[in-house]
């Protein structure tokens, strides 16, 4: 298996641009999680689904950030309209179940001007 | 989610140099998980800890669970250069959730 698969690696954008990050999660795993991490706050989970159900978004920041998994191979965040603060590495984590190890994937690094 | 104390926030040795990072919980745990995410990479699980008193040894690293499953500890004997990186407990309690706070970031001097 390949992994968690995450695209793209790098964004840099402009404010005020929509933002769409990706995720693969390694096949059958019932669970995915979206984290993004900074020097200030830490790792922070934003989202996580189950069976493509959110299932707990209180760590996502405000209505600008949506989190979709249409299907269980893939999932995206999408930040409308991208804001400085939001520059960060976003993380995509899968597991196989409830307090199964996470496996993340390598991350999207984003800045935003 | 569940909340907890991961101390100390930042910790610099020596190569050869003992290190130890403590998780504490007001509340008692189901399980308890620990990563390391070296610099510029992502969090790799280590190993994740159910029973009470429990200690698992992988190599130098020594993990434990305390007896009354509130806290934690990892322990690396003899630091080398490539123990460097963030260490995070992840703790479980009655939620699904996995969260993360900032760790224990760890530098070696060679």
């Amino acid at each position: 298996d390949a992994g968690v698969i995450q695209s793209p690696r790098h964004e840099v954008t402009e404010m005020g641009q929509e933002v769409t990050l990706r995720c693969k999660p390694i096949s059958g795993h019932d669970y995915l999680f979206w984290y993004r991490q900074t020097m200030m706050r830490g790792l922070e989970l934003l989202i996580y689904f189950n069976n493509n159900v959110p299932i707990d978004d209180s760590g996502m920041p405000e209505d600008r950030f949506s989190a979709k998994m249409p299907n269980a191979s893939f999932s995206t965040l999408k930040i409308q309209p991208s804001e400085p603060r939001d520059s960060a590495v976003y993380f995509c984590a899968s597991s196989a179940g409830a307090r199964e190890k996470l496996f993340f994937g390598s991350g999207t690094q984003l800045s935003v001007l | 989610g569940q909340q907890v104390m991961q101390i100390p926030q930042y910790q610099h040795v020596q190569e050869g140099e003992d290190f130890t990072t403590y998780c504490n919980s007001s509340t008692t745990l189901s399980n308890i998980q620990w990563y390391k995410q070296r610099p510029g990479g992502h969090p790799v699980f280590l190993i994740q800890l159910v029973k009470s008193g429990e200690v698992k040894k992988q190599k130098r690293l020594t993990f434990q669970f305390g007896e009354a499953k509130k806290n934690s500890s990892l322990h690396i004997t003899a630091t080398q250069t490539t123990d460097v990186g963030t260490y995070f407990c992840v703790p479980q309690g009655g939620s699904e959730k996995l969260v993360f706070g900032k760790g224990t970031k760890l530098t070696v001097n060679p």
